[in-house]
C-alpha cells in the first residue's frame, strides 16, 4: 500500500523568507513522488516530479524537493516566499504499476505581506 | 487552449436526481481519470480508463457511479440517485502512455457538485 502524510495543514510565513512544506511517504516499491499545487478556483498544477533520478528535483516557480529514501520524506522548499505562492500544496505518490495517484490531504500555505 | 476540460463547471442538485458530468482530456492523451475531493481533502482516484477500456475502478465507485469513455476521446461520470455525501468537486485528469517512467497527469478545473 502507499500513502502520503503531510504534517502541517497550514503554513503562515512572510514574504521573501523560505517555504518548507513537509511530506512523508510511505510505499512498498520504489514511488515516483510529486507535488502539486492547487489555487483557488483553478486546476491542479504540477510542481514538480521524482522518478529515481537525481534525488533533488527542481520545479517551477522555484520551487524545489528533496527525496531522502533513508527519511522516507520529500519536502517541498523554496528559497524566498512570493505573495502569488498562496495556494493549497499537495504531495502525491504513484507507484509503477498503479495508475492511481494517491494525493495527501494538503498543505494550505498562506504569505503575509 | 489545450488543456483537460470539464463540464459543467458547477452542478447543483436536488437529493435522488441523476447528474452527469463531461471530461474532454488532452488530445493526443490515451489515459483518462476520475477523481473526488471533498472540502479540505485531497483528490481521491475513482477510475481510470486506457483509451475506451476501464482498467481500474476504486472501491469508493459506488454501484450509483458509473463512468464510460465510448470512442476512446471524452468521458462521462454518470450519478444516479444522487445522496448529499456526493456533494464534492469531480476532477478528470489525462495522461500519455509513459515511455519510461510514470507520467504526470494533467488536470482539469473539475466540476463542483452541491446536492440539495
Amino acid at each position: 500500500a502507499q500513502s502520503v502524510t503531510q504534517l502541517d495543514s497550514h503554513v503562515s510565513v512572510s514574504e521573501g523568507t523560505p517555504v518548507l512544506l513537509r511530506c512523508n511517504y510511505s510505499s512498498s516499491y520504489s514511488p515516483s513522488l510529486f507535488w502539486y499545487v492547487q489555487h483557488p478556483n483553478k486546476g491542479l498544477q504540477l510542481l514538480l516530479k521524482y522518478t529515481s533520478a537525481a534525488t533533488l528535483v527542481k520545479g517551477i516557480n522555484g520551487f524545489e524537493a528533496e527525496f531522502k529514501k533513508s527519511e522516507t520524506s520529500f519536502h517541498l522548499t523554496k528559497p524566498s516566499a512570493h505573495m502569488s505562492d498562496a495556494a493549497e500544496y499537495f504531495c502525491v505518490v504513484s507507484q509503477e504499476g498503479r495508475r492511481a495517484l494517491t494525493f495527501g490531504s494538503g498543505t494550505r500555505l498562506q504569505v503575509q505581506p | 487552449d489545450t488543456g483537460v476540460s470539464q463540464n459543467p463547471r458547477h452542478k447543483i442538485t436536488k437529493r435522488g436526481q441523476n447528474v452527469t458530468f463531461r471530461c474532454d482530456p488532452i488530445s493526443e492523451h490515451n489515459r483518462l481519470y476520475w477523481y473526488r475531493q471533498t472540502l479540505g481533502q485531497g483528490p481521491e482516484f475513482l477510475t481510470y480508463f486506457q483509451n475506451e477500456a476501464q482498467l481500474e475502478k476504486s472501491r469508493l465507485l459506488s454501484d450509483r457511479f458509473s463512468a464510460e469513455r465510448p470512442k476512446g476521446s471524452f468521458s462521462t461520470l454518470e450519478i444516479q440517485r444522487t445522496e448529499q455525501g456526493d456533494s464534492a468537486m469531480y476532477l478528470c485528469a489525462s495522461s500519455p502512455i509513459p515511455t519510461s517512467t510514470v507520467p504526470e497527469q494533467y488536470f482539469g478545473p473539475g466540476t463542483r457538485l452541491t446536492v440539495t
